[in-house]
């Protein structure tokens, strides 16, 4: 079956931009994370949603936000970009309490 | 809050050596430990969980409580192994949300 995809793989905003990310999870699995990956700080939590629903949430500015549609498929939107922003953004899927599956990420660089 | 702790950033051994991968969280609960794996080019896929007690690929890891511990060992590493390694918790009630170490890259010398 099809991994988790996620769109665009690479893209190159302005400071002050807003971006949105999109990913589609495994068929069948309802809850979507994001994680944000740079090489000073690694892998952190955003968000988390299942059914729609906000579950958790890391320790992100406002300007981070996501939301998840009905069939599952989820966003995630940065308002404001700022340079610190630049990152790799992983989207990841699972059907509840099972493993937990990542895409290839989201390349996002703020000039 | 959790936190999980990778104290090697590089770790570099030849063919045929033991490797052993370090990971130390806090946690004062019962978290699930994981081992996430990312070679060159490709997405980050899951290694093994502590609770499935599983051998991947010749790895093993084993949870000691005591010393808050779940380290990586393979007794003879291959150069294909060459990747970078996670180490990761969750927590119950958390849902799915991960809380990874800083990640440690294994280079396996030919």
């Amino acid at each position: 079956k099809a991994g988790v995809t996620q769109t665009p793989r690479y893209l190159i905003k302005t400071r002050g931009q807003q971006v949105t990310l999109s990913c589609s999870p495994i068929s069948g699995h309802r809850s979507v994370s994001w994680y944000q990956q740079t090489p000073g700080q690694g892998l952190q939590f955003l968000f988390e949603y299942f059914s729609e629903t906000q579950r958790n949430k890391g320790n992100f500015p406002g300007r981070f936000s996501g939301r998840q549609f009905s069939n599952s498929r989820s966003e995630m939107n940065v308002s404001t970009l700022e340079l610190g922003d630049s990152a790799l953004y992983l989207c990841a899927s699972s059907s509840n309490g099972n493993t937990i599956y990542f895409g290839e990420g989201s390349w996002l660089t703020v000039v | 809050a959790q936190r999980v702790t990778q104290p090697e950033k590089l770790l570099s051994v030849f063919k045929g050596a033991p490797v052993e991968l370090k990971c130390n969280y806090s946690y004062s609960g019962s978290p699930e430990l994981f081992w996430y794996v990312q070679y060159s080019r490709q997405r980050l896929q899951l290694l093994l969980r502590h609770i499935s007690r599983e051998s991947i690929k010749g790895f093993t890891a084993d949870l000691n409580k005591g010393e808050t511990s779940f380290h990586l060992k393979k007794p003879f590493a291959q150069e294909e192994d060459s990747a970078m390694y996670y180490c990761a918790l969750s927590v119950p009630g958390a849902g799915n949300m991960l809380t990874f170490g800083g990640g440690t890259r294994l280079m396996v010398k030919p």
